[in-house]
């Protein structure tokens, strides 16, 4: 299986803020996801094939990758934006999530 | 585009988790694969299988006591966890996701899920 080791677990910011969001995976890949998760909801795909803006998401959320280091960076935080990220390879074997990443407000 | 999940909200050790997706908005059969997966209160996100027409693929770990099916006149999507344990006890989400394509060209389940249901909180417990 692959596996994903995601970073931080959690993370304090304010609204305005540049966050950056890490998930380094045991192989290298173009299958890679991103998810947001509020309190007491499904999670919602935000971004797919590591940079694919899923339509109706805004253009402060990008998705990266550098060999098997792949990053979701949130240019200018709102405050709708304060969630629980998680990343997701879909590229081989079992699809697996990351451990997630807690977006409080500082 | 909807995704309901229903069943029993409470299971017994040893027994039998049943939860069944109900989709609307589009038919069952349109060319997008239904999946399943399951978060335990406060934690991570598992994938446990997913299903297109009768070709069905399964979490490793899970795989031995799940099964998921689809009912195509009701547009329905079950699943069924037998055995349960106390570390089963989550919130179960179906979603969907576009078909990939394996090496023959055939449409297999996907794993990119764009729709998703609201979840159902399954606990077990005697």
């Amino acid at each position: 299986d692959i596996q994903i080791n995601q970073s931080p677990s959690s993370l304090s910011a304010s609204v305005g803020d540049r966050v950056t969001i890490t998930c380094r995976a045991s192989q290298s890949m173009t299958a890679f996801n991103w998810y947001q998760q509020k309190s007491g909801k499904a999670p919602k795909l935000l971004i797919y094939g590591v940079s694919t803006l899923r339509s109706g998401v805004p253009s402060r959320f990008r998705g990266s990758k550098s060999g098997t280091d792949f990053t979701l960076t949130i240019s200018s935080l709102q405050p709708e934006d304060f969630a629980t990220y998680f990343c997701q390879q879909s590229d081989s074997g079992p699809p697996t999530f990351g451990q997630g990443t807690r977006l409080d407000i500082q | 585009v909807q995704l309901q999940e229903s069943g029993p909200g409470l299971v017994k050790p040893s027994e039998t988790l049943s939860v069944t997706c109900s989709a609307s908005g589009y038919s069952i059969v349109t060319g997008w694969s239904w999946g399943w997966i399951r978060q335990p209160p406060g934690k991570g996100l598992e994938w446990v299988g997913s299903i297109y027409h009768s070709e069905t693929d399964y979490n490793p770990s899970l795989k031995s006591r799940v099964e998921i099916s689809l009912d195509t006149s009701m547009s329905q999507c079950s699943l069924r966890l037998t055995s349960v344990t106390a570390s089963d006890t989550a919130f179960y989400y179906c979603a969907r996701a576009p078909l990939r394509v394996n090496a023959r060209g055939d449409g297999v389940p996907g794993f990119r899920f764009h729709y998703w249901g609201q979840g159902i909180l399954v606990t077990v417990s005697s």
